[in-house]
Order: C-alpha cells, then sequence, then structure tokens
C-alpha cells in the first residue's frame, strides 16, 4: 500500500490553520495514523482510527477521512507545531508511511 | 507508563550483520505489538518486522531473507537482526511497541545505525 502525502512542506503563521493531506493506493477502512516527528526525536502519535486524538493531543488537532482518503487539520498554529507530519496505514501488513510534510511556522 | 531502551553497534562494514535489542520496561511484553522501524534521509520511515499480540511474526517483503526478529519474554527484550549490510542500510532504527488501533503507542530513542568500509 502506498501512501501519498501533499503538500510536502506547508509554512503558516501563529494562530492560522493547516490542512495536511494523505492519499491510499487501496482502501485502509480507519486504520490510518497520524504521527509528529521533531528533529532528534521518534515519531509521536497524534492520531489513530483516522479521528482519534491519542493521549495529550491538544483538541487543535482533527483527524478525519477514510478509505483511501485522509485529512489532518491543525487549528491555531502555535510555534510548537512545527515538525514533520506522518500517516501511517496500519490496515495491511507491512505498515506504510507517507514521505511526510513538513509544517513551518512563518 | 512504558520506555523503550534499544542499544546496539551503531558502526558497521559491508557485509556484516546488524544487532539490535529493545528492552521493555514497565509494562507487560504479552498481549501487544512489537515492531521494528527505521528511517533513512532517501526512504522515510520503513516498517521492517513486526510481532503481533498473538506472535505472529512478519516481515517487510522488501527485507525478507535479510531480516530476523526474535524475543525473549522472560526478559520483556526483543531483538532484529539484519545481515548483508549495505551502505543502503544507513538509517536510524526505532523500536515501537503498543496497539495503535487502541491508541497505545511507545518509541524507544533510535539508534544510528551506519554501514560504511
Amino acid at each position: 500500500i502506498v501512501m501519498m502525502q501533499s503538500p510536502v512542506t506547508l509554512s503558516v503563521s501563529p494562530g492560522e490553520g493547516a490542512t495536511l493531506s494523505c492519499r491510499a493506493s487501496h482502501s485502509v477502512n480507519d486504520n490510518l495514523a497520524w504521527y509528529q516527528q521533531k528533529p532528534g526525536q521518534p515519531p509521536r502519535l497524534v492520531i489513530y482510527g483516522a479521528s482519534t486524538r491519542a493521549t495529550g493531543i491538544p483538541a487543535r488537532f482533527t483527524g478525519s477521512g477514510s478509505g483511501t482518503n485522509f485529512i489532518l487539520t491543525i487549528s491555531g498554529l502555535q510555534s510548537e507545531d512545527s515538525a514533520v507530519y506522518y500517516c501511517l496505514q496500519y490496515n495491511f501488513l507491512p505498515g506504510t508511511f507517507g514521505g511526510g510534510t513538513k509544517v513551518e511556522i512563518k | 507508563q512504558v520506555q523503550l531502551q534499544q542499544w546496539g553497534a551503531g558502526l558497521l562494514k559491508p557485509s556484516e550483520t546488524l544487532s539490535l535489542t529493545c528492552a521493555v520496561d514497565g509494562g507487560s511484553f504479552s498481549g501487544f505489538f512489537w515492531t521494528w522501524i527505521r528511517q533513512s534521509p532517501g526512504k522515510g520511515l520503513e516498517w521492517i518486522a513486526e510481532v503481533s499480540h498473538t506472535g505472529s511474526v512478519s516481515y517487510n517483503p522488501s527485507l525478507r531473507g535479510r531480516v530476523a526478529f526474535s524475543s525473549d519474554t522472560s526478559k520483556n527484550h526483543f531483538s532484529l537482526e539484519l545481515t548483508s549490510l549495505t551502505a543502503a542500510d544507513t538509517a536510524v532504527y526505532y523500536c515501537r511497541g503498543g496497539w495503535t488501533s487502541q491508541g497505545l503507542d511507545w518509541w524507544g530513542q533510535g539508534t544510528l545505525v551506519t554501514v560504511s568500509s
């Protein structure tokens, strides 16, 4: 299963919103997770089940979609949201990640 | 709070074997998924191998034949071996555990493995 993310880079001003897209080559149902990764750190789970926020994740992070098209929306961006975001499908083995979207804060 | 601590050699020569171990601290080994994932600049995040909560082991077909996953439940450890290394295997290797569909997700700190003569 190939996971395609867009855009590759997103530059957003503080307080604005960001929309990240992830598309699967085949339906993965809602077995889709989003991860946030900052330099020098392992990825951190943000969303699982396509739309459920992981423990400790602020409400400004929202996941949606099912099947082949998924969206991660970050509203009211804060400086600490600057990171690379990856989607992961875990419906099929091997799990496959998207190439990532780098979110930069202007 | 479950923590994963991983270790292994960081500098290897082509054709050598990579060996990494991950210790699970603060939780039970059984009943969860345990995975090895690597991250390289050229290929991004790549899922390598996994043992499921039922004990079934799966490998990434792109690495099949070179990779072996093992676990020692008595020590709460699991390990990865990757043989016949080339420069393309240079990456940060992570161990990961939990159950993604339940929102359980724990990562090791990562080990940079460099393959160079």
